[in-house]
């Protein structure tokens, strides 16, 4: 049973480039988080999806902004890319319900540098 | 505002000891609390979690405690190992909301 799969694990981009960053659910998760996480910090939360729509969202610009599928992967994409985007970004993935407890799976995260 | 801080960044304990990290939380109206484990180069997993309306919670090796009082978490690991080197975590989450907060996050170093 796969976990939580993202891809890629490493980029590197530039200022002002726009990066898409991917993630399959664990088997049987239907709800997709994203996180940002910088470097000696804990996870910031970007949004969630449910149902291929944006169900709760945290304190970042409009440059982000997702995608969930019908097959329940996500997407999650950053426009007008600045030094400061720099971190490692992970998806999250729960079963509907179970969300409410705070009972994440994460995989193991897309490290963006931005040069 | 919410938010959910750890008293030390870095704690440092002798193998077979126990551990106890604490951390400090402000949203009182939280309904869930977690504790996760990052090890290096790999995802938070999550290890535990305890509502709000409980005061103490056990899982294998690990005990939460809650205390409502002084809004303060805790996560006890009993006989600590080498393999629980890593970054803890103290989350919360409210109940019918989709966000899990994180905090900064304590370095356990377990010497051999």
């Amino acid at each position: 049973d796969a976990g939580v799969t993202q891809s890629p694990t490493h980029l590197i981009k530039t200022r002002g480039q726009q990066v898409t960053l991917r993630c399959s659910p664990k088997s049987g998760h239907d709800t997709v988080s994203w996180y940002q996480q910088a470097l000696g910090q804990g996870p910031q939360f970007i949004f969630q999806y449910y149902e291929e729509e944006e169900r709760q969202r945290g304190n970042f610009p409009d440059r982000f902004s997702g995608h969930q599928f019908p097959n329940y992967s996500s997407e999650l994409n950053v426009n007008a890319l600045l030094l400061g985007d720099s971190a490692l970004y992970l998806c999250a993935s729960s079963r509907s319900g179970r969300t409410n407890t705070g009972e994440l799976f994460f995989g193991e995260g897309s490290r963006l540098t931005v040069l | 505002g919410e938010s959910v801080g750890l008293h030390l960044p870095t704690l440092s304990v002798q193998e077979g000891d126990n551990s106890i990290i604490n951390c400090a939380y402000s949203n009182s109206a939280s309904d869930y609390f977690i504790w996760y484990k990052q090890e290096s180069g790999k995802g938070p997993q999550f290890i535990i979690d305890i509502r709000s309306n409980m005061d103490k919670r056990q899982g294998q090796r690990v005990t939460v405690l809650l205390n409502k009082t002084v809004k303060h978490l805790s996560l006890q690991i009993a006989a600590t190992q080498p393999g629980d080197s890593a970054v803890y975590f103290c989350a919360e989450n409210k109940e019918g909301y989709q966000k899990v907060t994180f905090g900064t996050g304590t370095k356990l170093q377990v010497i051999p």
